[in-house]
């Protein structure tokens, strides 16, 4: 079993539409969970960092489920340019950090 | 604009050739990472410097050297490197893990091609 795992994707959607990406892990010690998007032949880039009592950033929402060992990105309203490859990222013991091997997200017109 | 400068941006080397990758940051981390990454997968971790000490080597193969000579900057001297080295390499910088949640930024990379 992978370390952490995601929704295989790509998931492709229309304008508007609300999406909703999931990631497991499998270390009940890992202490600090992000979700980070990269696009084509660029860096990846922070989106948000998810916390227990989950957070929002606008049309973007992520959850932690520390029972459950996993963590979710909800995008309302989908905008063409949030097409990217999402990237869920787990760290334990303070710096090893694992990523996801990300979702492809394609928005349409 | 990324604040995690790295240099160069593209290198191409022979299997004989001594290169190295340059990271710098101002945003005064503490915390500094070295990633390998191949196309259409995720990055993977391959060394994190925590105050300019090595705290993770994830087996990575000898012919890979980091070095941290101060809190801004880091290297990562390539010898000997093989085709399947190929890959873009991306440098980061965190705070540091007191208090977790510290998120990990990212320079745009170097693209490496070994002939």
């Amino acid at each position: 079993r992978k370390e952490v795992e995601q929704d295989p994707g790509p998931f492709n959607v229309p304008e508007g539409a609300t999406v909703a990406f999931n990631c497991t892990y499998s270390n009940s010690a890992s202490q600090s969970f992000f979700w980070y998007r990269q696009d084509c032949r660029k860096e990846p880039k922070l989106l948000m960092s998810v916390y227990s009592s989950g957070n929002e950033d606008g049309r973007f929402t992520a959850q932690l489920n520390r029972a459950s060992q996993y963590i979710s990105l909800l995008i309302r309203d989908s905008k063409l340019s949030d097409s990217a490859t999402y990237l869920c990222v787990v760290v334990t013991g303070g710096f090893k950090t694992i990523f996801g091997a990300g979702t492809r997200l394609f928005v349409k017109a | 604009d990324t604040e995690v400068t790295q240099t160069p941006k593209h290198l191409v080397m022979g299997m004989t050739n001594k290169k190295s990758l340059k990271c710098e940051q101002h945003m005064g981390h503490r915390a500094m990472y070295w990633y390998k990454q191949k196309a259409k997968k995720p990055p993977e971790l391959m060394f994190v410097y925590s105050y300019e000490k090595l705290s993770i080597n994830e087996s990575v193969p000898s012919r890979f050297s980091p070095e941290c000579p101060n809190s801004s900057l880091l290297n990562l001297h390539l010898h000997a490197l093989q085709p399947e080295d190929s890959a873009l390499y991306l440098c980061a910088s965190s705070q540091d893990w007191t208090g977790g949640n510290q998120p990990q930024h990212f320079g745009d990379g170097t693209r490496l091609s070994i002939l």
